[in-house]
């Protein structure tokens, strides 16, 4: 079946450490890739997306993700995570074939929590 | 910096009550969408809306469930009939293209009892 996971519920890390958090997709052709953060209280806000290109593709906060094909990933990451980065985030793709009109499907999210 | 805006915040409904969700999309955007995440599941895809029509819509978006764009700038989900599976917090999102970025609001919070 067609599915978005995050095996990770629920993530800590200490301020200032990496971060990587994982997402994995099953469909039968690359579809587009976003990751989304969503902080307690507000909507949801785009960090980066993968169309095509460069696999490793940068976004704002300081975040970047790498797709690979071979795995069916697309992980987040970020070298030195601040404390205003704890927040829920978000896998989604969209799949664009099948006359798809672009709505995301996403994965169950990972919530971060951020030690002192 | 424009964004989407959702009223009400958060709207407590008996069962079998109709309601009305309102969302103000970014005003150049085109595409319109709405998702719903039941508390502790994920966000999950019900309809989208382009140039006056339904789009696409999933499953869940069954004949309880319609939408509109009553005036160029507004964009409302109605449920006829509200059941208590229909608890959850509703986003509205729009686009400028299709496959561009999709820009949420802040959520709707629906409490049926």
């Amino acid at each position: 079946a067609q599915s978005v996971t995050q095996p990770d519920i629920h993530i800590t890390v200490s301020e200032g450490a990496s971060l990587e958090l994982r997402c994995n997709y099953s469909y039968g052709a690359t579809p587009y890739l976003f990751w989304y953060v969503q902080s307690p209280g507000q909507g949801l806000q785009l960090l980066l997306k993968y169309f095509s290109g460069d696999t490793l593709v940068q976004g704002i906060k300081g975040f970047e993700a790498e797709f690979k094909r071979s795995q069916s990933s697309f992980n987040l990451r970020k070298p030195s995570v601040h404390w205003s980065d704890a927040a829920e985030y978000f896998c989604a793709v969209a799949l664009n074939y099948g006359g798809s009109q672009g709505n995301l499907i996403f994965g169950k999210g990972t919530k971060l929590s951020v030690k002192p | 910096e424009p964004e989407v805006t959702q009223t009400p915040s958060h709207q407590v409904t008996q069962m079998g009550q109709e309601v009305i969700l309102r969302c103000v999309p970014i005003s150049n955007h085109l595409y319109f969408y709405w998702y719903r995440q039941i508390l502790g599941q994920k966000v999950e895809f019900l309809v989208s809306f382009y140039n006056n029509e339904i789009s696409e819509k999933s499953e869940i978006f069954d004949d309880q469930f319609s939408v509109e764009r009553p005036d160029g700038s507004n964009f409302t989900l109605k449920i006829r009939s509200t059941k208590l599976e229909d608890s959850a917090m509703y986003f509205c999102a729009s686009s400028s293209d299709l496959y561009n970025e999709q820009f949420f609001g802040p959520g709707t919070r629906l409490t049926v009892l």
